[in-house]
């Protein structure tokens, strides 16, 4: 159980291209959903926090209207890079859990974006 | 502001030898968790922590947790090829529903057959 899938696995495309990438809960409810950035060799970096049905809570520095993330059901989250650039190229990886207490995140795959 | 302190950074053993890596929270936290990243990957969950001085194992693996909730610990004993990647300590203030996790930086573990 606990399943998540994000797709694309990888992403190659031009500056100034758009980007979605989408996150979901295969076999349970994920009320919460988390977008993280990791650079090589480092630890993640937590983009966003988004709850269904409502606004997503940005972590400092993040650039909402750069990376816009939609969560409208309790089982599908996207981010879109807009409009990205060289220095978006990264790893980014999304993570669920339901609204239990003390649950784990479950992880999608992660879509490596490089941008050229 | 909050911090997960995770130390070694890197860690290089022998097969056969143990390993431990050590996570320290500025803050009192709610419960930790330890996640498992192999190359190219993405993190695995492996335990949860939530009690004050609770100790769990899977295997070879103990996890412990500070009696003030302020430090973990992950202890490997005899190590294998497959044990290879970086293994990061999350914690987490809330129970509730933003159980937004504060990462430490991880501890990459090479193991040499």
């Amino acid at each position: 159980g606990a399943v998540v899938s994000q797709h694309p696995s990888r992403v190659i495309c031009k500056s100034g291209t758009s980007v979605k990438i989408e996150c979901r809960s295969l076999d349970f409810q994920a009320t919460t959903m988390f977008w993280y950035r990791q650079f090589p060799k480092q630890s993640l970096m937590l983009m966003a926090t988004s709850n269904e049905g409502s606004k997503a809570t940005y972590e400092q520095g993040v650039e909402k209207d750069k990376f816009l993330i939609n969560h409208a059901s309790l089982t599908l989250s996207t981010l879109t890079v807009t409009s990205a650039h060289p220095e978006d190229s990264s790893f980014y990886i999304c993570s669920a859990a339901t609204d239990r207490v003390h649950q784990p995140q479950h992880f999608g795959d992660g879509t490596r974006l490089s941008i050229l | 502001g909050q911090q997960v302190m995770q130390i070694p950074q890197y860690q290089h053993v022998q097969e056969g030898e143990d390993f431990t890596t050590y996570c320290n929270s500025s803050t009192t936290l709610s419960n930790i968790q330890w996640y498992k990243q192999r190359p190219g990957g993405h993190p695995v969950f492996l335990i949860q922590l939530v009690k004050s001085g609770e100790v769990k194992k899977q295997k070879r693996l103990t996890f412990q947790f500070g009696e003030a909730k302020k430090n973990s610990s992950l202890h490997i004993t005899a190590t294998q090829t497959t044990d290879v990647g970086t293994y990061f300590c999350a914690g987490s203030r809330n129970a509730g529903n933003n159980r937004k996790l504060i990462w430490g930086l991880g501890t990459s573990l090479a193991v040499n057959p």
